[in-house]
């Protein structure tokens, strides 16, 4: 089944304790990015890359790393977490970054205290 | 930033009834999304309009792109409670896409 997988769903952690969301697709896709969720502002974009080794800024990066080591897999890490990081967080793949479909993962709800 | 909006925020009404949510901006795409997310999920494609002026329908909804390919709208007909959800719309720029605000439909039955 084409899926892309986030874990973990849900995580609560404390102000300043590095933490790692993982994501891997398993379509081959060439393009992954991440993005957060927060009330009233839609989908906005963290990271995103266009391919193995290759990343770039979206629209909020503070405070956030990405790498691209292999094709399919594409973490999101927080060094140093704070409060208004909260927030609910989708990892997407698709064949390119233009018209095509993207595919999101089910989401993982962070919660900073 | 191409920022995208959307209208209304939040919308109920009945079943049976019609409606139309906007997606507008002042940037033009060389294509716009329309993904609907229920909770608990993430987004999920339903349809991608990509000539000014293009319709395109999927059973009792039909999709709009404007003609300056600036904005776009979202039909229902006959709205049931398993079209209740978010709609999102979204455009595509050189990389990436760009997402609207968002839409909470809630549908009663």
């Amino acid at each position: 089944e084409a899926q892309v997988t986030q874990n973990p769903r849900y995580l609560i952690t404390v102000t300043g304790k590095k933490l790692t969301v993982t994501c891997s697709q398993n379509m081959n896709h060439e393009y992954m990015s991440w993005y957060r969720q927060d009330p009233g502002l839609g989908l906005r974009q963290i990271y995103y890359s266009m391919n193995v080794e290759v990343t770039d800024k979206g629209d909020v990066p503070e405070g956030y790393k990405v790498s691209r080591k292999e094709k399919r897999n594409f973490p999101l890490i927080l060094e140093s977490p704070s409060p208004n990081q909260t927030s609910l967080y989708f990892c997407a793949s698709s064949f390119s970054g233009r018209a095509t479909e993207a595919f999101f993962g089910q989401g993982t709800r962070l919660t900073v205290v | 930033t191409q920022l995208l909006e959307q209208s209304p925020q939040f919308l109920s009404i009945q079943e049976g009834e019609n409606l139309t949510v906007y997606c507008n901006s002042s940037s033009v795409f060389s294509s716009l999304q329309w993904y609907r997310q229920e909770p608990g999920e993430g987004p999920v494609l339903l349809v991608t309009v990509v000539t000014g002026g293009e319709v395109k329908k999927l059973k009792r909804l039909t999709f709009q792109f404007g003609d300056a390919r600036k904005d776009s709208s979202l039909h229902i007909t006959a709205a049931q409670p398993g079209d209740t959800g978010l709609y999102l719309c979204a455009g595509t720029g050189a990389n990436n896409l760009f997402f609207g605000t968002g839409t909470r439909l809630t549908v009663i039955p």
